[in-house]
């Protein structure tokens, strides 16, 4: 089993749309939870941690859920310019990534 | 201020060939991780250095070693290379003391083409 497993998506949404994703963790152990953006053919930057009593962060909110051991990711009001692969981001020892979910907003 | 660099961006080899990859760190950064990316896939650890020492690894094959200079530059090297090492490498700065807010900062990354 994958340490960290993420729809891959597509998700294509309109803009002004909201769309919801979900990764699941196999370490009830790990640590520390985030959320990367990578755009295409370009290096992973962090979007965001996310705590335990969930965050925002603008049109973005995190949630976590230990018993079930999955992280969400929100997007409000979807701009073009958040088209781009998501990647869940697991911390034990090390930090563990997703394969990323792409998400393409159309105008 | 310079951000993560990295050098080749891409290069191509040959199967049994050796690679050597070159990082320099955000300035300030003291801890330097490699990741594998390939296509379509997550960037997956391979091995972290820190006073220039290897801290950590992943699950990668002793083919996969490096070094880290008293400047905090790193190297990443790839003796014997396979089809399946063709891949963007990715280079990742941080403070070891920042490790635990998991915000690593990476390079463009060298793309390799094993033939």
């Amino acid at each position: 089993r994958k340490e960290v497993e993420q729809d891959p998506g597509p998700f294509n949404v309109p803009e002004g749309a909201t769309v919801a994703f979900n990764c699941t963790y196999s370490n009830s152990a790990s640590q520390s939870f985030f959320w990367y953006r990578q755009d295409c053919r370009k290096e992973p930057k962090l979007l965001m941690s996310v705590y335990s009593s969930g965050n925002e962060d603008g049109r973005f909110t995190a949630q976590l859920n230990r018993a079930s051991q999955y992280i969400s990711l929100l997007i409000r009001d979807s701009k073009l310019s958040d088209s781009a692969t998501y990647l869940c981001v697991v911390k034990r020892n090390k930090l563990s990534f997703g394969a990323g979910t792409t998400v393409t907003v159309r105008a | 201020d310079a951000g993560v660099t990295q050098s080749p961006t891409h290069l191509i080899k040959t199967r049994g060939q050796q690679v050597t990859l070159r990082c320099s760190p955000k300035s300030g950064h003291d801890t330097v991780s490699w990741y594998q990316q390939a296509l379509g896939q997550g960037p997956q650890f391979i091995f972290q250095y820190y006073e220039e020492e290897e801290r950590q690894r992943g699950n990668f094959p002793d083919r996969f070693s490096g070094h880290q200079f008293p400047n905090y530059s790193s190297e990443l090297n790839v003796n014997a290379l396979l089809l399946g090492d063709s891949a963007l490498y990715l280079c990742a700065s941080s403070l070891v003391t920042g490790l635990n807010t998991g915000e690593l900062f990476f390079g463009e990354g060298s793309r390799l083409t094993v033939l």
